[in-house]
């Protein structure tokens, strides 16, 4: 099983509501990732988790909260988001890589195309 | 930093022609490199990798070498069905660190 999925496929939000995106994969991968894509645009790097734990954040706003509550499970959740937020979330996993060690290859879920109004 | 450069697109082709999809790379290190293909509405799918100089990745009728010499890793495919239009992203990966990096995607349209 190579697969990771998402839920909601689609989702519309207020910028006053609280939401959450989710994540699962059960390939026993240790690195789980989200992405934000714009149209026409390569996926830009949110967060990584290693082992449950966040070790990169590359300076995203506050109102996007990530959480791994374990190993398989991925969420991210949304506050007072603003329009421009709008895209598609992606999530992806990997095995972790050791220090200096083999490269593992990222596996893709489908996304959540999210729409802030 | 590291970086990837693609070709720009889009491309369009017949069925059957065939196809080249420029990559090339720069990086401190030995990086390892994959292509990605993204379907339209869908998330992104592994094509293929390879992990040192000299290795060709392959997969679908699709292949690209790693070029250490070039810094390239070019996508190739004898004949181009109409299914194979979708973006395609070259990315790399280095050994320390959990981040790819990738290129600006190409768009492939093939008409039958």
């Amino acid at each position: 099983d190579t697969e990771v999925t998402q839920t909601p496929k689609h989702l519309v939000m207020g910028m006053t509501n609280k939401k959450s995106l989710k994540c699962e994969q059960h390939m026993g991968h240790r690195a789980m990732y989200w992405y934000k894509q714009k149209a026409k645009k390569p996926p830009e790097l949110m967060f990584v988790y290693s082992y449950e734990k966040l070790s990169i954040n590359e300076s995203v706003p506050s109102r996007f909260s990530p959480e791994c509550p374990n190993s398989s499970l991925l969420n991210l959740h949304l506050h007072a988001l603003q329009p421009e937020d709008s895209a598609l979330y992606l999530c992806a996993s990997s095995q972790d890589k050791p220090r200096g060690g083999w490269i593992y290859e990222q596996y893709f879920g489908p996304g959540t195309r999210l729409t802030v109004t | 930093g590291d970086s990837v450069t693609q070709m720009e697109g889009p491309v369009t082709l017949s069925e059957e022609a065939f196809l080249t999809i420029n990559c090339t790379y720069t990086a401190t290190g030995y990086p390892s490199l994959f292509w990605y293909v993204q379907y339209p509405g869908e998330g992104l799918q592994l094509l293929l990798k390879a992990t040192k100089a000299d290795d060709k990745g392959s997969n679908k009728g699709f292949e690209a070498t790693y070029r250490k010499e070039t810094t390239s890793f070019h996508l190739e495919k004898g004949s181009v069905q109409v299914s194979d239009s979708a973006v395609y992203f070259c990315a790399l990966d280095m050994e320390y660190g959990n981040k790819l990096v990738f290129g600006a995607g190409t768009i492939l349209r093939v008409k039958s």
